[in-house]
């Protein structure tokens, strides 16, 4: 079955760390999306990439960096210049062609946690 | 700029009574509207969206919603709760032919269906 794997499930950051959330897609998607989910505050864009080797800043890419080496994955580092990484980060697709009227598709979730 | 209004945190419902979960809007233009469900330590499920057409919407799990352009609304509705209902709900836009750029997500209501 098609779809988006994100690894690890949970995750453990000691401060100062940098480490890297994993994203992979075999839906043939272009555009692949980074979330950050924190109680209260709904799903907040980190960064996206329409195409490979390009991307775009979201609302709160201070402290993250990402990649789009492949078509089929885009990898989310959270650096050590991130002052509050503990959360809940989601990994989504959707094609490029059309209108825009695709759902996107989303992957299980990391939980991060700064110990 | 696109924005998404869930107005509840949470609502409460008996189980077997109608639930309804509120979403408006802003956008310029046109919208495509998406609801998601989450549950715990989950990714976000693709409920139902609104393209263009009736302005009542089917889902799965027996979920519709109804689109009301003049109120900017796209409440989620379901006739009969579910304990299994139980959840965290997110409506989501884009502006039509915008292509593929992100969804702006609502900050979601939990919806508590009690048996």
């Amino acid at each position: 079955d098609g779809g988006i794997t994100q690894s690890p499930k949970y995750l453990f950051r000691k401060e100062g760390q940098n480490v890297t959330l994993s994203c992979e897609q075999n839906l043939n998607h272009d555009a692949m999306y980074w979330y950050r989910q924190d109680p209260g505050q709904g799903l907040r864009l980190i960064y996206y990439s329409q195409i490979v080797n390009d991307f775009q800043k979201g609302d709160i890419a201070e402290g993250y960096s990402v990649s789009r080496e492949k078509k089929e994955s885009f990898p989310l580092t959270v650096t050590s210049a991130q002052k509050n990484p503990t959360a809940f980060y989601l990994c989504a697709s959707t094609p490029l062609t059309g209108p825009g009227d695709y759902a996107a598709t989303f992957g299980s979730g990391t939980r991060l946690t700064v110990v | 700029a696109q924005s998404v209004a869930q107005p509840e945190d949470q609502v409460n419902v008996a189980e077997g009574n109608p639930l309804t979960v509120k979403c408006t809007y802003s956008v310029s233009g046109n919208p495509y509207l998406f609801w998601y469900v989450q549950y715990p330590n989950r990714g976000l499920q693709f409920l139902l969206k609104y393209i263009t057409g009736d302005n009542l919407v089917k889902g799965s799990y027996g979920f519709e919603a109804e689109f009301n352009k003049s109120q900017t609304s796209f409440h989620l509705k379901k006739p009969s709760a579910l304990v299994s209902d139980s959840a965290l709900y997110f409506c989501a836009v884009r502006a039509l032919n915008s292509g593929n750029t992100p969804l702006v997500f609502g900050k979601g209501t939990r919806l508590s269906v009690i048996a």
